[in-house]
């Protein structure tokens, strides 16, 4: 019954490859985000998409690139890693856009270390 | 834009005594504001949020905070800290933007330790 479940929770890879992290939300939210923490513990938002259409994208590097199939899922796509890259990213959602106020909820994350 | 400012980077006390993680904020209007809690190896979760309703908001665990308006500050209480309470406590506020959607922005982020 996990409201907002990402997989995998670890990714160790080595430089230039390409990963994917999946993540999935069963809590009905129309809206659901990607956010990169880094070693410091600093939160940043990459993307949001509202019912599978990107609305935010926060300068990313288009190596990165997110893919909502549904309004249920937003995978998280990752080309030609870089050391920089090595990070804990945090998929959410929350409820219909507009309304001031909305929290979000947050999946467990996947720690990504790129060697 | 708006922004948030986390006073303290770690804060440290006894278990059963008060806790005080400080926050001021920055915003052009009336601002939503958050505070989450990350356990070690977790997600985060949410403790309490203010809407423009009650100035003092009460959240999970015993926690609360009280928006100043006059002193732009969200700051984090709690009367006596348990070892649970052990965590990386995050001030967030919402930035609205054109087509009525919004974004979070974090605060640096307060790791809080709690000590026998």
């Amino acid at each position: 019954d996990t409201a907002v479940s990402q997989t995998p929770k670890y990714l160790v890879t080595q430089m230039g490859n390409d990963k994917s992290i999946k993540c999935e939300q069963n809590l009905g939210h129309d809206t659901m985000y990607w956010y990169k923490q880094d070693s410091k513990k600093f939160l940043k938002i990459m993307f949001s998409y509202n019912n599978k259409e990107l609305i935010i994208n926060e300068t990313v590097p288009n190596r990165f690139s997110p893919k909502s199939p549904d309004k249920a899922h937003l995978n998280l796509h990752i080309n030609s890693l870089e050391l920089g890259d090595s990070a804990v990213y945090f998929c959410a959602s929350s409820p219909r856009e507009g309304q001031v106020g909305n929290e979000q909820f947050f999946g467990p994350g996947t720690r990504l270390t790129v060697l | 834009a708006q922004s948030v400012t986390q006073l303290d980077s770690h804060v440290s006390v006894s278990e059963g005594t008060p806790v005080l993680l400080r926050c001021n904020y920055s915003s052009s209007y009336s601002p939503s504001l958050f505070w989450y809690v990350q356990h070690p190896n977790k997600g985060l979760q949410l403790l309490l949020k203010y809407t423009s309703a009650a100035t003092l908001v009460k959240g999970i665990n015993g926690f609360e905070a009280e928006f100043k308006k006059s002193e732009t500050s969200f700051h984090l209480t709690k009367p006596s800290a348990h070892m649970s309470d052990a965590a990386e406590y995050f001030c967030v506020v919402i930035d609205m933007f054109s087509g009525g959607y919004n974004k979070l922005i974090f605060g640096a982020g307060t790791r809080l330790a709690v000590h026998p």
